[in-house]
């Protein structure tokens, strides 16, 4: 199993652009999340679904689209990008299990945008 | 406003030692509580979960202890190793039931050879 798969690894955009961070998970779990790392803040949820064709909002949305189409594939779209979406972008997920979910994460997508 | 905090950025313990790391959180509805460690360029790894009907968890070197009166959460790593070190998040679900996680700012352990 490759786990969570996330890419590119690496991205610079400028201000304005588009672009989409693909996630993929080979484990059949039903839910699937996008998370931010910055300095000093932690991990915060961007959106979450938890299963194909159910997506929801987590804590900071606003710039970011996401659709799931199927159950291995969580896209995450940054639809203008700005400079205050500088940041790590981590894909996890898990199955749906009341006190026994655990998340497994991907490596991340470090992107800037100047 | 924060609901689950990390008070501590970093933390450095001699190899062989006791590393106690510490979680408070805000909310007394939460009922599920983990701890992840991530390396540097890696994501988060699960480490340890513990429900609020319990007050201990045990897994190999590692304990988390609840503390429900307190609202905190503590991480025992004994005895500490140098591959230990990292950064450690502490987090846990909103008390709707839905899969929408909240973690901790993290610290930063570095165990010393």
């Amino acid at each position: 199993n490759a786990g969570v798969t996330q890419t590119p690894k690496f991205q610079v955009l400028k201000t304005g652009q588009s672009m989409t961070l693909q996630c993929a998970q080979d484990m059949n779990h039903e839910y699937m999340s996008w998370y931010r790392q910055d300095p000093g803040m932690g991990l915060r949820l961007i959106h979450y679904s938890v299963g194909a064709g159910i997506t929801d909002q987590g804590e900071v949305p606003n710039g970011y689209n996401v659709s799931r189409s199927t159950t291995e594939d969580f896209p995450l779209r940054l639809l203008s990008a700005a400079p205050s979406q500088t940041s790590v972008y981590f894909c996890a997920s898990s199955y749906r299990g009341y006190l026994t979910d655990t998340q497994y994460f991907g490596p991340g997508t470090r992107l800037t945008v100047l | 406003d924060q609901q689950v905090k990390q008070n501590s950025p970093s933390l450095s313990v001699q190899e062989g030692r006791i590393s106690i790391l510490n979680c408070d959180y805000t909310n007394s509805m939460f009922d599920y509580f983990l701890w992840y460690k991530k390396y540097p360029a890696e994501g988060p790894t699960f480490l340890i979960s513990i429900s609020s009907i319990k007050d201990k968890n045990e897994d190999g070197r590692f304990t988390v202890f609840l503390n429900k009166s307190a609202k905190h959460l503590s991480l025992h790593i004994v005895p500490s190793q140098p591959g230990d070190s990292a950064v450690y998040f502490c987090a846990t679900r909103r008390p709707s039931g839905t899969y929408k996680y909240i973690f901790g700012t993290g610290t930063r352990l570095k165990v010393l050879a």
